[in-house]
């Protein structure tokens, strides 16, 4: 398997665009995680879904965050208007809590956003 | 919530040398993770323990749930293993899934 693939690597914008991060979890995981990661906060989750239902968004930093997941195969991050402290590495991770090792999450490369 | 403590925050190895890694959790889980995010800042997922001992290769970590900690061993350090050390954990009755995430130790491997 590939693992978890995110796109972009990188994203540079200007403060108030749009952004929107993608990934797709490992085939068979049910469970898919956005988590954010900077130097202040550290690894923050921000939102999982279960079988393509969000589960819980608490972390979810404020409205001008969503994320969706329309299918098994695929999720996206979306920021608008973006802000230069929504700046971050974006994870997306995924795990499939009844197979062999249960729960044991996979990470993909991540997304460094930078908001000009 | 649950709160995670990682011990030394940061760590300078010669080659070679062996070290432990401590995760210190305040509350009973159901699962811990170790994690090693290289210089590249890739995650990589080392071990689940939720409880007892593990190895894979020069590393190995122990859980010891009644009293809370887990153990991360490195031994014959090499420049590869350099980064940061991540524990994660879930407690009982948490929301599913919800893994939290200690600060990190800092490793830094010197030739």
């Amino acid at each position: 398997d590939a693992g978890v693939i995110q796109s972009p690597r990188h994203e540079v914008t200007e403060m108030g665009q749009e952004v929107t991060l993608r990934c797709k979890p490992i085939s068979g995981h049910n469970s898919l995680f956005w988590y954010r990661q900077t130097m202040m906060r550290g690894l923050e989750l921000l939102i999982y879904f279960n079988n393509n239902v969000p589960i819980d968004d608490s972390g979810m930093p404020e409205d001008r965050f969503s994320a969706k997941m329309p299918n098994a195969s695929f999720s996206t991050l979306k920021i608008q208007p973006s802000e230069p402290r929504d700046s971050a590495v974006y994870f997306c991770a995924s795990s499939n809590p009844r197979g062999a090792g249960r729960e044991k999450l996979f990470f993909g490369s991540g997304t460094q956003l930078s908001v000009l | 919530g649950i709160q995670v403590e990682q011990s030394p925050p940061d760590l300078i190895l010669q080659e070679g040398a062996n070290s432990t890694l401590r995760c210190n959790f305040s509350d009973s889980v159901n699962n811990l993770q170790w994690f090693h995010q290289n210089p590249w800042g890739q995650l990589i997922n080392l071990f689940y323990i939720p409880s007892g001992t593990k190895q894979n290769g020069r590393l190995s970590a122990t859980t010891v749930a009644t009293e809370r900690y887990s153990l991360l061993y490195i031994s014959s350090s090499q420049t590869t293993d350099s980064g940061v050390y991540f524990c994660a954990v879930l407690s009982y009755g948490g929301a599913t899934n919800k893994l939290i995430f200690g600060t990190g130790t800092l490793l830094a491997v010197q030739p």
